[in-house]
């Protein structure tokens, strides 16, 4: 059973379209995170949701919008895509907040905007 | 400043040898973990490791082992008698407590494995 699945695995898209990722863990975890690795495999995170609530919100566009419908899920939303958000999203998630325990990710959707 | 850095960005070794990756982390927090994981060419990431700052024992799981020391901020993970499956991308991770435990991460070192 996948811990954390993430769907889809590839998306390429046109400049200016709206698309949303989504992602489940089926692990118990009340915190997940979205985390973008850009083209040099740096990591960064994006945001983090604990119980439904949105705990990290780094400096993102706000063109990204993270949906917890429940602990078990957490979407992301972008709009109006640009050419720089072409990179691979990862979700995690963890038991707790804070996370002082591991971080289990996602398989990762790789975006690509043409 | 909390900071992770892997100095080899590629190392790039034949199959059977022993191969070690660097890890050396900055924080003043005496409260952290330390994290490594790998992602291999298909490209998910895989958890590794997961050391707490009060845990200075050394590591070994199979052929991987790790070497925690605080005198010198490092925490380095040696792969002994390497297999082409070792291939990936290692990633070493901080998470200070001041931080919330927020991860933060190194740049990754290349590893490739050759028959």
């Amino acid at each position: 059973d996948t811990a954390v699945s993430q769907t889809p695995k590839y998306l390429v898209t046109q400049m200016g379209n709206d698309k949303s990722i989504k992602c489940e863990q089926n692990l118990g975890h009340d915190t997940m995170y979205w985390y973008k690795q850009d083209s040099k495999k740096f990591l960064k995170i994006m945001f983090s949701y604990n119980n439904k609530e949105l705990i990290i919100n780094e400096t993102v566009p706000n063109r990204f919008s993270p949906k917890s419908p429940d602990k078990a899920h957490l979407n992301l939303h972008i709009n109006s895509l640009e050419l720089g958000d072409s990179a691979v999203y990862f979700c995690a998630s963890s038991p707790g907040y804070p996370p002082d325990d591991t971080q289990y990710f996602g398989p990762g959707t790789r975006l690509t905007v043409l | 400043a909390q900071k992770v850095t892997q100095a080899q960005t590629e190392i790039s070794v034949v199959e059977k040898e022993d191969v070690t990756l660097d890890c050396v982390y900055e924080t003043r927090d005496t409260t952290y973990y330390l994290f490594w994981y790998k992602q291999p060419p298909s490209g998910e990431l895989v958890f590794l490791i997961r050391r707490n700052s009060f845990d200075e024992q050394n590591e070994i799981s199979g052929r991987y082992s790790w070497n925690f020391q605080k005198s010198t901020s490092s925490f380095n993970f040696t792969i002994t008698a390497s297999q082409v499956v070792d291939s990936a991308v290692y990633f070493c991770a901080l998470a200070p407590l001041d931080s919330n435990y927020q991860l933060i991460w190194g740049a990754g070192t290349k590893l490739i494995i050759k028959p």
